[in-house]
């Protein structure tokens, strides 16, 4: 079956430490998006990538980074610099264009403490 | 940039009972206009989406929403809920022309369905 793999489900960290989630997609998808969700906001775009090896920042890139060496993986690292870093964090895929629709992982709980 | 105005953050509803989310978006040249529902703790599901032609689209599940462009709104309607339509739905938008697959999303509406 095709889909978006997210690992682990529930993820807690101290303070201070960097954290990395993951996210796998078989889709064939150029296109791969972090969200971050959190009560009563809605999704908001951390990072965003279009192809391998290129990425742009979304509307709370701050405290986040990303890599896309690999056109099925989009790994999302929340750094220590993250100040609120405890959310619902979802991954997407999709095809590329403006029209299209985006596909949606299972989604990460992170909680930092 | 689009916004997307959720008009209520919870509905109540009764076990067949129909039921409408408001979405408003803000104005634009051409826009694509989608709505997710959301069970607790998993991603989002695409209910429908609308790109052009007919104004009124035809989704998942009973669900369909209907495109007007002079109030800039994307309503979505259930005639007859069921105990599992409740959930989170969201309201997203996409610019048409061209912001490349971003989707801004709405704060979601809570839909809880009761007996």
């Amino acid at each position: 079956d095709g889909g978006i793999t997210q690992s682990p489900k529930y993820l807690f960290r101290k303070e201070g430490q960097n954290v990395t989630l993951s996210c796998e997609q078989n889709l064939n998808h150029d296109a791969m998006y972090w969200y971050r969700q959190d009560p009563g906001q809605g999704l908001r775009l951390i990072y965003y990538s279009q192809i391998v090896n290129d990425f742009q920042k979304g509307d709370i890139a701050e405290g986040y980074s990303v890599s896309r060496e690999k056109k099925e993986s989009f790994p999302l690292t929340v750094t220590s610099a993250q100040k609120n870093p405890t959310a619902f964090y979802l991954c997407a895929s999709s095809i590329g264009g403006s029209g299209d629709e985006q596909y949606f992982g299972p989604g990460t709980r992170l909680t930092v403490t | 940039a689009q916004s997307v105005t959720q008009l209520d953050s919870q509905v109540p509803v009764f076990e067949e009972a129909p039921v409408e989310l408001r979405c408003n978006y803000s104005s634009s040249v051409s826009v694509y206009l989608f709505w997710y529902v959301q069970y607790p703790n998993q991603g989002l599901q695409l209910l429908l989406k609308y790109l052009s032609g007919s104004t009124l689209v035809k989704g998942i599940n009973g669900f369909e929403a209907e495109f007007n462009k002079s109030q800039t709104s994307f309503h979505l309607r259930k005639p007859s809920v069921h105990i599992s339509d409740t959930a989170e739905y969201f309201c997203a938008v996409s610019d048409g022309s061209g912001s490349w697959g971003k989707l801004q999303f709405g704060a979601g509406t809570q839909v809880v369905v009761t007996p």
